[in-house]
């Protein structure tokens, strides 16, 4: 079966840690997002990759780091430098190159932080 | 600045009746629109798209209008049924996709 993973589904730190969220891809897609949606918002982009060893940040990047050592695995940190890391974390990827830039998305992570 | 937006934050329509979702966007240069349809807890999942050389997309129950002059496009389902209860957000492609703030769906019997 093709899709993408993300785990856990739900996840609790303590104020002050790094926490890394897990995405994994098996679609041979090229690109690949990571999202925060927080409550009566909408999905905001926090990085993108297009391509392996190479990444973006998105609109609201400050205070997370990712890495794209391999094309089906694309992993989020959130460090103790972001001021309100509680959210739901939603990966996505997509073919590059497409006429459009239809994304698929993971199941999402539930970080709460306390 | 919000580029995409959905000014209704939530509606309710009766099963069997016509849901009309609407979004409008402030950057004539999008080319692609789609919408997505999600369920609490879960990654939105694809519904439907247009391109901006259509005025109209049809899928099954559900269909899409775009409106260039206005900058607006409209996800109509008919009928409305309680399983498509959900938040569904719309999405424009520029250089990135842009999602408007959602409006959440409630179909009740």
């Amino acid at each position: 079966d093709g899709g993408i993973t993300q785990s856990p589904k739900y996840l609790f730190r303590k104020e002050g840690q790094n926490v890394t969220l897990s995405c994994e891809q098996n679609l041979n897609h090229d690109a690949m997002y990571w999202y925060r949606q927080d409550p009566g918002q909408g999905l905001r982009l926090i990085y993108y990759s297009q391509i392996v060893n190479d990444f973006q940040k998105g609109d609201i990047a400050e205070g997370y780091s990712v890495s794209r050592e391999k094309k089906e695995s694309f992993p989020l940190t959130v460090t103790s430098a972001q001021k309100n890391p509680t959210a739901f974390y939603l990966c996505a990827s997509s073919i590059q190159g497409s006429d459009y830039n239809e994304q698929f998305f993971g199941p999402g992570t539930r970080l709460t932080v306390l | 600045d919000q580029q995409v937006k959905q000014n209704s934050p939530s509606l309710s329509v009766q099963e069997g009746r016509i849901s009309i979702l609407n979004c409008d966007y402030t950057n004539s240069m999008f080319d692609y629109f789609l919408w997505y349809k999600k369920y609490p807890a879960e990654g939105p999942t694809f519904l439907i798209s247009i391109s901006s050389i259509k005025d109209k997309n049809e899928d099954g129950r559900f269909t899409v209008f775009l409106n260039k002059s206005a900058k607006h496009l409209s996800l109509h389902i008919v009928p409305s049924q309680p399983g498509d209860s959900a938040v569904y957000f719309c999405a424009a492609v520029g250089d990135k996709l842009i999602f408007g703030t959602g409006t959440r769906l409630q179909v009740f019997p």
